[in-house]
């Protein structure tokens, strides 16, 4: 099982630059979140997509978008990149809400400058 | 709103010592609890996942247990090795929302 699966593992980007990252679910679920954790702090919820749409929001601005696939996979894109978006970006898959745990990725390390 | 705690924030021990991670949320009405484990730089492992219906859960030298109505959860980890350094996270998941909600996490260094 090859569990959940994002790329890049880094990347360096330029402020005002836009982002795209991906993250393949674990088989068997459907259901992808995405967080964003800076040095230090606990993970932070960005959003959560299941059955292609967007189900829940956390408190991030509209240049944080996302997608996700018909085959459950999903993106997230970050516009206008600022400094202050540096950070391990974190995607977790569940089945459905998540009533069973969720199991997360290596997460991608952006770096803003 | 939802708060959850971790204490300590950072813990240096022996090896061969067994220790305790408190997690505390402000909020009862959660579905579920969950402990996780993260390597520098790295993403989170799932350790334990208990139920709110559940008191405690075990896997091999890890025990989680959960006091629902006082909002307190404690990570027993026994005869602590150098291999369980890292930070550990704990994260709930409320009935009324599909977000986890992380702790800042505990920092684990177990000395030779």
């Amino acid at each position: 099982d090859a569990g959940v699966t994002q790329s890049p593992t880094h990347l360096i980007k330029t402020r005002g630059q836009q982002v795209t990252l991906r993250c393949s679910p674990k088989s068997g679920h459907d259901t992808v979140s995405w967080y964003q954790q800076a040095l230090g702090q606990g993970p932070q919820f960005i959003f959560q997509y299941y059955e292609e749409e967007e189900r829940q929001r956390g408190n991030f601005p509209d240049r944080f978008s996302g997608h996700q696939f018909p085959n459950y996979s999903s993106e997230l894109n970050v516009n206008a990149l600022l400094l202050g978006d540096s950070a391990l970006y974190l995607c977790a898959s569940s089945l459905d809400r998540g009533l069973g745990g969720y199991t997360f990725g290596s997460g991608t390390r952006l770096t803003v400058v | 709103k939802q708060e959850v705690t971790q204490i300590p924030a950072a813990l240096s021990v022996p090896e061969g010592e067994n220790l305790v991670l408190n997690c505390s949320f402000t909020d009862s009405a959660i579905y579920n609890l969950q402990w996780f484990r993260q390597d520098p730089g790295k993403g989170l492992t799932s350790l334990l996942l208990i139920q709110s219906s559940q008191r405690e859960q075990t896997s091999g030298r890890l025990n989680a247990s959960l006091d629902k109505s006082s909002g307190r959860s404690t990570l027993y980890i026994a005869a602590s090795q150098p291999g369980d350094s890292a930070t550990y996270l704990c994260a709930v998941l409320m009935d009324s929302s599909y977000k986890l909600i992380f702790g800042s996490g505990t920092r684990l260094l177990v000395r030779p």
